[in-house]
């Protein structure tokens, strides 16, 4: 069965410091993609980052980085140079072709306060 | 390109009225999902569409709820008759298919919905 399992309900981090988020996937799809969303306290769903089960590098975006391992099959989305902004709720989530459907898996998230 | 587009923003109702969420996703999206967010249950995806069909629906919690989808512009989520533990919110989410497992999702604002 697919799963996506984020360990740490709460984080908190220094200002300018940089944090790891962590997220463990389980799928037996070959094919999958692996994303990263932020929910600010506002409520809106927003889009970080992504990363494919066949990409050879690690994905990024600005000060988002996601530390993929295959082989461990973990996910972990890095924030450098965390700013107060970054205070949210942060999901990771999986897509995978399972029996022909293409539906995202989430996590239960992880919340991040900076700290000033 | 305006983004997905949920109405109402907010419902208030009483228990045993019949509440209708709608849905219009972006343009050129083929899939299309309903989520509930709740404190104590997280993210929960109830059902999704593939061009227009319902794919899985498994996560419907009850016959109280129902969804359609009678075009690629336009989708609702009813639920008849509202129960208090039903306040929620409620978000729509739209995103590409094509075998694409790249395509993530992008959320409405939601819809928090209150039962009394």
């Amino acid at each position: 069965a697919q799963k996506i399992t984020q360990t740490q309900p709460g984080m908190f981090v220094q200002e300018k410091e940089a944090v790891t988020l962590d997220c463990t996937y389980d799928t037996s799809d070959p094919s999958y993609g692996l994303f990263w969303y932020k929910q600010p306290s506002s409520g809106e769903m927003i889009f970080l980052i992504y990363q494919g089960s066949y990409d050879q590098q690690n994905a990024t975006e600005g000060r988002y980085s996601l530390n993929f391992q295959k082989a461990r099959k973990s996910a972990n989305l890095v924030i450098s140079a965390s700013q107060l902004g970054d205070s949210a709720m942060y999901f990771c989530a999986m897509r995978a072709p399972t029996s022909g459907t293409y539906k995202y898996i989430f996590g239960t998230g992880t919340r991040l306060k900076v700290l000033a | 390109d305006a983004g997905v587009i949920q109405s109402p923003r907010h419902e208030v109702t009483e228990m045993g009225q019949e509440v209708t969420l709608r849905c219009k996703p972006i343009s050129g999206h083929n899939s299309l999902f309903w989520y509930r967010q709740t404190m104590m249950r997280g993210l929960e995806l109830l059902i999704y569409f593939n061009n227009n069909v319902p794919i899985d629906d498994s996560g419907m919690p009850e016959d109280r709820f129902s969804a359609k989808m009678p075009n690629a512009s336009f989708s609702t989520l009813k639920i008849q008759p509202s129960e208090p533990r039903d306040s929620a919110v409620y978000f729509c989410a739209s995103s590409r298919l094509a075998g694409g497992l790249s395509y993530e999702q992008y959320f409405g604002p939601g819809t928090r919905l209150t039962v009394t």
